[in-house]
């Protein structure tokens, strides 16, 4: 089945450095990657969409400026969370939305957890 | 716009039990109706959909679940739980036709299976 891949599984950074968190589709082309974020214990909120070649559309509250999004391929995607501070420590996850599949073809990444110290 | 409304935060049963997590959206065209689970720091991973046709859906694991449009609901039933069963399980939904892709979750279900 179709599959993305997303690294790193787990990140530890500093308070004010940038990390970078990478969506791969290993056997599809994803032309849509979703973003999402997920606090301990809650949902999943939705941060934005991203479409290849274009910029990314982000949802109302999302700091577009901090949470970088870049969708230069139809096979990668990455969110950039730039300055970080502890308050975006967060499990962020990432998924593809499958060709010819409308509203109903998403595969999901295996998350991203992210501690910012 | 769509909703996804999950009746009840933690589900609680025992091995071999019946498992009934419920599910009741809101949306203003046909709605595409999902079950995810997921497992402690992991992505989701799709139980089962409902796009059109059957409305008895059936999905991995033995779930299944029950799209009634004149009830708005779509709960997803499990026979007999297994204590691999125990996890948070999350309904959502997206737009039949939409140029909008974007799912909607509900807050999510978790489910723990005792002993």
């Amino acid at each position: 089945g179709a599959v993305v891949s997303q690294h790193p599984s787990r990140v530890i950074c500093k308070s004010g450095t940038s990390v970078k968190i990478e969506c791969r589709s290993l056997d599809f082309q994803a032309t849509t990657m979703f973003w999402y974020r997920q606090f301990p214990k809650q949902s999943l909120m939705l941060m934005a969409t991203s479409n290849e070649g274009s910029k990314a559309t982000y949802e109302q509250g999302v700091e577009k400026d901090k949470f970088l999004i870049n969708h230069a391929s139809l096979t990668l995607s990455t969110l950039t969370v730039t300055s970080a501070h502890p308050e975006d420590s967060s499990f962020y996850i990432c998924s593809g939305l499958l060709p010819g599949q409308g509203n109903y073809g998403y595969t999901f990444g295996s998350g991203t957890r992210l501690t910012v110290v | 716009a769509q909703s996804v409304t999950q009746l009840g935060s933690h589900v609680s049963v025992s091995e071999g039990a019946l498992v009934l997590l419920r599910c009741n959206y809101s949306s203003s065209v046909p709605p595409y109706l999902f079950w995810y689970v997921q497992y402690p720091n992991q992505g989701l991973q799709l139980l089962l959909k409902y796009t059109t046709g059957a409305t008895l859906v059936k999905g991995i694991n033995g779930f299944e679940a029950e799209f009634k449009k004149s009830e708005t609901s779509f709960h997803l039933t499990k026979p007999s739980a297994h204590m691999s069963d125990a996890a948070e399980y999350f309904c959502a939904v997206s737009a039949e036709g939409g140029s909008n892709y974007k799912l909607t979750f509900g807050k999510g279900t978790l489910l723990t299976v005792n002993p």
